[in-house]
């Protein structure tokens, strides 16, 4: 069964730290990793989209990277801000079997304190 | 573009009661997904249509859920009847193309008590 297990379960750091989440994933062959944001009380947002061929796309303050060999994603909040207190999902597609095969991690919870 | 809007945000209702929640996608989009969040399980995808046509609905619990797109614009997921182990947050979801960034709706959260 594919699996999307994400580290850690959550985070507690401070304002204007950088903090590194993990996401390891079973899902083979792979065709696309996405991490996405929620906040509390809202639906998720897509920050990144990595195909099997690229390491690492950054968007703003957040930089996700891949090793598709290792069958890992991470991603990088550089100069963390208030706002970026939520969850972060990671979403594995295959490369078959539709949108019912897309595997969701249960996400890493983060919160940013003064 | 005001994306996917859902309604109702919040409800809370007796085991045994029908349940409907509404979704508008974002205008142009040609699918539409529901999904149902839980702490213990993340995200799971119940149904999602193509062009108004259900696709695969084998995400979708039992037989007292069902979902509905009579048009490109408005689509209905019915819980009937509803048991406490409902109670989760449903999102609905759409995106233009296949493969393509999927946009959230901002949820609404079910209670069944």
């Amino acid at each position: 069964k594919n699996q999307v297990e994400q580290s850690p379960q959550s985070l507690i750091i401070l304002e204007g730290k950088n903090c590194t989440l993990q996401c390891n994933y079973t899902v083979s062959p792979f065709s696309n990793l996405r991490w996405y944001k929620q906040d509390t009380g809202r639906g998720p947002v897509s920050l990144t989209i990595m195909t099997f061929s690229e390491n690492t796309k950054s968007n703003g303050r957040y930089t996700a990277t891949l090793d598709a060999d290792t069958k890992q994603s991470s991603l990088h909040i550089t100069a963390s801000q208030l706002s970026d207190s939520a969850s972060y999902i990671c979403v594995v597609s295959p490369n078959s079997g539709g949108y019912q095969k897309v595997t969701f991690g249960i996400g890493t919870k983060l919160q940013v304190i003064p | 573009d005001a994306g996917v809007i859902q309604s109702p945000r919040h409800e809370v209702t007796e085991m045994g009661q029908e349940v409907t929640l509404r979704c508008k996608p974002i205008s142009g989009h040609d699918y539409l997904f529901w999904y149902r969040q839980t702490m213990m399980r993340g995200l799971e995808l119940l149904i999602y249509f193509n062009n108004n046509v259900p696709i695969d609905d084998s995400g979708m619990p039992e037989d007292r859920f069902s979902a509905k797109m009579p048009n490109a614009s408005f689509s209905t997921l019915k819980i009937q009847p509803s048991e406490p182990r409902d109670s989760a947050v449903y999102f609905c979801a759409s995106s233009f193309g296949s493969g393509n960034t999927i946009y959230f709706g901002e949820g609404s959260w079910l209670t069944v008590v």
